[in-house]
């Protein structure tokens, strides 16, 4: 059973980088897409990106040019980081995994971190 | 784009439901479904149009390709009160959801 467990900051300011990390167990990193999704309170979700495990990445247009998700395979642990950010970044941030070798759809979540952009 | 109907549902317990999304343009069967409940991570339902995922109770059944798609949830339960989304796994990047559909108490 794969467990995903975000943290970082609850808080963070505008126009700084807001950095969240994944940590992953009971699965391992290959063949494995992993994912960072989003959701504004009240609304819906938002693809952010993913990192595959080779290091290569993919991001959704809209936040391409602020986002950089890694891997770390020592750590077992996969990190996003958005620049820039201002109030409409202010969601709870889900990470999830696509199994490559069945398809494309997210099959586990973490409970997912509220961050909340204010000064 | 996704887009699903209606934004919400009333039913009574026992009742039948039946959610819709629809997709700008073809998916094939590569479409999810995904129940959330307040305060809690979606939850995968429904994978490949109409395969149940692990564990999920045959209350749940999906259907469609293409663009028009359905998920049905018979007999509902307290517990399948909730918002479910539907999500594109064919033209990506970016992967894509519906804004959602919130199946009410009646």
């Amino acid at each position: 059973q794969v467990h995903l467990q975000e943290s970082g900051p609850g808080l963070v300011k505008p126009s700084e980088t807001l950095s969240l990390t994944c940590t992953v167990s009971g699965a391992s990193l290959s063949n494995y897409f992993w994912n960072w999704v989003r959701q504004p309170p009240g609304k819906g979700l938002e693809w952010i990106g993913f990192v595959y495990y080779s290091g290569s990445t993919d991001y959704n247009p809209s936040l391409k040019s602020r986002v950089t998700i890694s891997l770390d395979t020592s750590k077992s642990q996969f990190s996003l980081k958005l620049t820039s950010v201002t109030a409409a970044d202010t969601a709870v941030y889900y990470c999830a995994t696509v199994d490559t070798t069945l398809s494309y759809y997210f099959d586990y979540w973490g409970h997912g971190a509220l961050v909340t952009v204010s000064s | 784009v996704m887009t699903q109907s209606p934004d919400t549902l009333s039913v009574s317990p026992g009742e039948r439901a039946t959610l819709s999304c629809r997709a700008s343009q073809s998916v094939g069967n590569n479409l999810a479904w995904y129940q959330q409940k307040p305060g809690q991570a979606p939850r995968l339902l429904i994978y490949s149009a109409s395969s149940r995922a692990t564990g999920i109770s045959a209350r749940f059944s999906g259907s469609g390709s293409g663009t028009e798609f359905a998920l049905t949830i018979s007999s509902l339960q307290s517990e399948d009160f909730a918002v479910y989304f539907c999500q594109q796994y064919n033209n990506w990047p970016p992967f894509t959801f519906g804004p959602g559909t919130k199946v009410e108490i009646k």
